[in-house]
């Protein structure tokens, strides 16, 4: 089965530009999650959604950041205006169903993003 | 929030066992324990999970200790491809999203 797909892959910016990034999660798969990964850091959850709905956006920046899952399939993740600190790799993974306990999560392979 | 201890890094022998520790002394009853593996320049990806008997896949083992407070990881014949960040991962007792918190991992090398 084809894995989490993420677009672009790689994105540089000047601070205070706006950018999107795309993710298509596995077919059927219900919850839909954004993580950001600064370097040297592991990955924390940006927002989750559980088919089309937010179900926890408690670590988004709202006053910059913005995300979607209109037809509760793909999802887009948007920025604006970019900051030095949002350098970083924005992870999209999926999952079947919503946690507790034992269901997997697929990562994508990321977008790097560089804000200059 | 539920938090867990790793090494930053350790290194191991190819072909030799390596035990990779994880504390997490404040684990609620109902958190299972989960294993994720990030490769260079990819995603994390599942490696394994438990609740608290110990479990064995085709990748790995998972050591649970009796109390739960501390867990395992047992690659039995590391390979280079094994050479990741490796995180230990509870699932947030505090949150009805029941989201999962990364800590930094320890990063494996694996010497030839």
């Amino acid at each position: 089965e084809a894995g989490v797909a993420q677009s672009p892959r790689y994105k540089i910016i000047e601070k205070r530009q706006s950018v999107a990034f795309w993710c298509n999660p596995i077919s059927g798969h219900a919850t839909l999650y954004w993580y950001q990964q600064i370097l040297g850091q592991g990955p924390k959850l940006l927002i989750q959604f559980q088919n089309n709905g937010v179900v926890d956006d408690s670590q988004l920046p709202k006053d910059r950041f913005s995300a979607e899952r209109l037809k509760g399939v793909d999802s887009t993740l948007k920025i604006q205006p970019a900051k030095l600190e949002d350098s970083a790799v924005y992870l999209c993974a999926s999952s079947f169903r919503p946690p507790p306990g034992t269901d997997t999560q697929y990562f994508g392979p990321g977008t790097r993003l560089t804000v200059l | 929030d539920a938090k867990t201890t790793q090494p930053n890094s350790m290194e191991s022998n190819e072909e030799e066992p390596v035990h990779l520790p994880c504390n997490h002394s404040t684990i609620s009853g109902t958190d299972y324990i989960h294993w994720y593996r990030q490769l260079p320049s990819q995603g994390p990806e599942y490696v394994i999970h438990g609740l608290t008997s110990n479990v064995n896949n085709r990748m790995a083992s998972l050591a649970i200790a009796e109390d739960r407070k501390s867990s395992t990881l047992i690659l039995h014949r590391a390979t280079l491809r094994d050479a990741a960040v490796y995180y230990c991962i509870l699932r947030d007792p505090w949150s009805g999203t029941y989201k999962y918190i990364f800590g930094t991992g320890t990063r494996l090398k694996v010497l030839a």
